[in-house]
C-alpha cells in the first residue's frame, strides 16, 4: 500500500500563516485522491476539517483552507490561534483503500 | 443526537479474539459507508477497514487482512469489527467513522493485547 508523508512538526506564531503538506509515494497528489484533513487535540477523537481537497464542514474555522500545491495536498492556516495547536492528519484515497499520513504536530508559539 | 458510540474493547491475550461494535444514532445509518480507524498509543491514525452502505463492498489494510472482519447490521444501526489472531501491535484505540465526507467520529474503544 502507498505511503503518505507529512511534516512531523511545524511551528507558527500566533496570527501567522503556515502550510502543512501531504505527499504520496505513488506520485503527485491529485483531486482524484480526495484529500482529507483531520485535526486531533490531545486525548480527543479526530475531527474532520477538510474533505475532497478544499471543502469545509460547517464547524471548520474559516482560517483553514485546503488546496493542491506542488504535487501535494496542502492545508493552510491563516491567522493561527493558540487553540489550533494540535496534531493534523491527511488522508488520501487509492483504488481500494485509504491511507493516513503520519501526522504533523503543529505548535503555536 | 447524531453520534457514533463504540464498545467491546478490553484486554485480550495474544492470539485471542474480540468483537467491537459501533452504534449509530441520529442519522440514516443504512445510507452511509463506514470505516474503522485505529491509533496505537502515542502514534498516528491508521485506517483499518471500510464497508459500503449495503455491505457489498469491503476493504482492509494489509496489516489486518485475513484476521479482521468488518460487517454491519443496518436494521440495528450497528457496525462491527471481528478481530481474530490478535497481536501486541493491534493494541490501540479503535474509532468508527462515517464515510462520505467523514463528518462523524466516535470517541473510541480501547483494545489492549497483552499476556
Amino acid at each position: 500500500q502507498a505511503v503518505v508523508t507529512q511534516e512531523p512538526s511545524l511551528t507558527v506564531s500566533p496570527g501567522g500563516t503556515v502550510t502543512l503538506t501531504c505527499g504520496s509515494s505513488t506520485g503527485a497528489v491529485t483531486s482524484g485522491h480526495w484529500p482529507y484533513w483531520f485535526q486531533q487535540m490531545p486525548g480527543q477523537a479526530p475531527r474532520t476539517l477538510i474533505y475532497d481537497t478544499n471543502n469545509k464542514h460547517s464547524w471548520t474555522p474559516a482560517r483553514f483552507s485546503g488546496s493542491l500545491l506542488g504535487g501535494k495536498a496542502a492545508l493552510t492556516l491563516s491567522g493561527a490561534q493558540p487553540e489550533d495547536e494540535a496534531d493534523y492528519y491527511c488522508l488520501l484515497s487509492y483504488s481500494a483503500y485509504v491511507v493516513f499520513g503520519g501526522g504533523t504536530k503543529l505548535t503555536v508559539l | 443526537e447524531v453520534q457514533l458510540v463504540e464498545s467491546g474493547g478490553g484486554l485480550v491475550k495474544p492470539g485471542g479474539s474480540l468483537r467491537l461494535s459501533c452504534a449509530a444514532s441520529g442519522f440514516n445509518f443504512r445510507s452511509y459507508s463506514m470505516n474503522w480507524v485505529r491509533q496505537a498509543p502515542g502514534k498516528g491514525l491508521e485506517w483499518v477497514s471500510f464497508i459500503s452502505s449495503s455491505g457489498s463492498s469491503i476493504s482492509y489494510a494489509d496489516s489486518v487482512k485475513g484476521r479482521f472482519t468488518i460487517s454491519r447490521d443496518n436494521a440495528k444501526n450497528s457496525l462491527y469489527l471481528q478481530m481474530n489472531s490478535l497481536r501486541a501491535e493491534d493494541t490501540a484505540m479503535y474509532y468508527c467513522a462515517r464515510g462520505e465526507q467523514w463528518p462523524l467520529w466516535g470517541q473510541g474503544t480501547k483494545v489492549t493485547v497483552s499476556s
